[in-house]
């Protein structure tokens, strides 16, 4: 069954960088265009970023652009969003999610990591 | 950005009742409109994609709807486990906006 297990969560102080990651299995990872969406705690969702199938196209939120770097390694089957600057703001759950081929939603979603950005 | 207007933000109900939740676009997005279940403490869930396709695995009784730049989710007999926080989604244009999401209360 499809599986997506975020992981690299924790407390942070602003300004100082941390890495999740998120580890798919149970469908082939390398066919799915991959996403970052966070939640502030009691707010919405927000999707901040994505990355396609070959890693050729990232698309960032103006919220993230120039301090958050998405990646990915096929091989590994793992996506990951490093985090730098990180600011009170940022402090949420982040969710990996996929994307299917030829389709635009977010049909699979990880169960999310807590970051938390405070002094 | 596309900007979704989504109505009500909260909604009491009871068990047997058909729920009715609307979303806007503030431009055309065609049929690239998602719907999304979260529950407490727990990853949203897809229950619609393209407006009106029902995801595999999804209860019949969820339904999606375009006109226009109107969209409407509809639950048509609410059962004990719909109770949770709902989200429409633009996928038409990056970002993907959500809309403020509509929290089904029992009533």
């Amino acid at each position: 069954q499809v599986q997506l297990v975020e992981s690299g969560g924790g407390l942070v102080k602003p300004g100082r960088s941390l890495r999740i990651s998120c580890a798919a299995s149970g469908f082939t990872f390398s066919d799915f265009y991959m996403s970052w969406i966070r939640q502030a705690p009691g707010k919405g969702l927000e999707h901040i970023s994505y990355i396609s199938t070959s890693g050729t196209t990232k698309y960032y939120a103006d919220s993230v652009r120039g301090r958050f770097t998405i990646s990915r390694d096929n091989a590994k089957n793992s996506l990951y969003l490093q985090m730098d600057s990180l600011r009170a703001e940022d402090t949420g759950i982040y969710y990996c999610a996929r994307t299917p081929a030829t389709r635009a939603d977010l049909d699979y979603w990880g169960q999310g990591t807590l970051v938390t950005v405070s002094s | 950005d596309i900007q979704m207007t989504q109505s009500p933000s909260s909604l009491s109900a009871s068990v047997g009742d058909r729920v009715t939740i609307s979303c806007r676009a503030s431009r055309s997005i065609s049929n690239y409109l998602n719907w999304y279940q979260q529950k407490p403490g727990k990853a949203p869930k897809l229950l619609i994609y393209a407006a009106s396709n029902l995801q595999s695995g999804v209860p019949s009784r969820f339904s999606g709807s375009r006109s226009g730049t109107d969209f409407t989710f509809i639950i048509s007999s609410l059962q004990p486990d719909d109770f949770a926080t709902y989200y429409c989604q633009q996928s038409y244009s990056s970002p993907g906006t959500f809309g403020q999401g509509t929290k089904v209360e029992i009533k």
